[in-house]
């Protein structure tokens, strides 16, 4: 089974820090996902990358960065966390769109 | 901009009752249509997909979905829910048979004694 593992499930951190958000699949897909899931609003895309160094804006780009120097891993970055960014975090991977995205277990994220 | 639409944002039903979960996408374009459920706390799985062929379309634990290409509705059902059924269930749409999906905002059942 392809086995999407994002690397903290819980994390508090404090206003104004740099926040690395680490996912790593196993099963070499080309396309991968960050989302942020927050009650009432589902999934919004923030980044996504079809292939190593390459990197798309989605919908919530704003106060975001993403890193994918190799292909199993795909890193969200926070430049700077606010409080507005306390939401559980989900990464994703696919081979193609027939297959249906791996979800990891997700990290939710407090930023006091 | 294609959405996806799920009617209903909770639903309550009582253990071993029939469900029905309701999905519509807006797309006059060849389509990919998923479910997933979440578990609290945890993130989502695979419940089951439709690609082409028959339209009623068997997932994992004993839930089934049926496509409508007219009315572009994509609803999962189950003939008898169990407690463990409690979750939250996600419709989504790959479009043009893309890896970009649009997700429904879900629809939290909650299944009672």
């Amino acid at each position: 089974d392809v086995k999407v593992t994002q690397s903290s499930r819980y994390l508090v951190k404090r206003t104004g820090e740099k926040v690395f958000l680490e996912c790593v699949q196993d099963m070499d897909h080309e396309n991968m996902f960050w989302y942020r899931q927050d009650p009432g609003l589902g999934l919004r895309l923030i980044y996504f990358s079809y292939d190593v160094k390459m990197k798309e804006k989605g919908d919530i780009p704003e106060g975001y960065s993403v890193s994918r120097e190799k292909k199993e891993r795909f890193s969200l970055i926070l430049e700077s966390a606010s409080t507005n960014q306390t939401s559980m975090y989900l990464c994703a991977s696919t081979s193609g769109g027939e297959y249906g995205y791996t979800f990891g277990s997700g990290t939710r994220l407090t930023v006091v | 901009a294609q959405s996806v639409t799920q009617l209903d944002s909770q639903v309550p039903v009582f253990e071993e009752a029939p469900v029905e979960l309701r999905c519509n996408y807006s797309s006059s374009v060849s389509v990919y249509l998923f479910w997933y459920v979440q578990y609290p706390n945890q993130g989502l799985q695979l419940l089951l997909k439709y690609l082409s062929g028959s339209t009623l379309v068997k997932g994992i634990n004993g839930f089934e979905a049926e496509f409508n290409k007219s009315q572009t509705s994509f609803h999962l059902r189950k003939p008898s829910v169990h407690i463990s059924d409690t979750a939250e269930y996600f419709c989504a749409v790959s479009i043009n048979y893309g890896q970009n999906f649009v997700f429904g905002p879900g629809t939290r059942l909650s299944v009672l004694p």
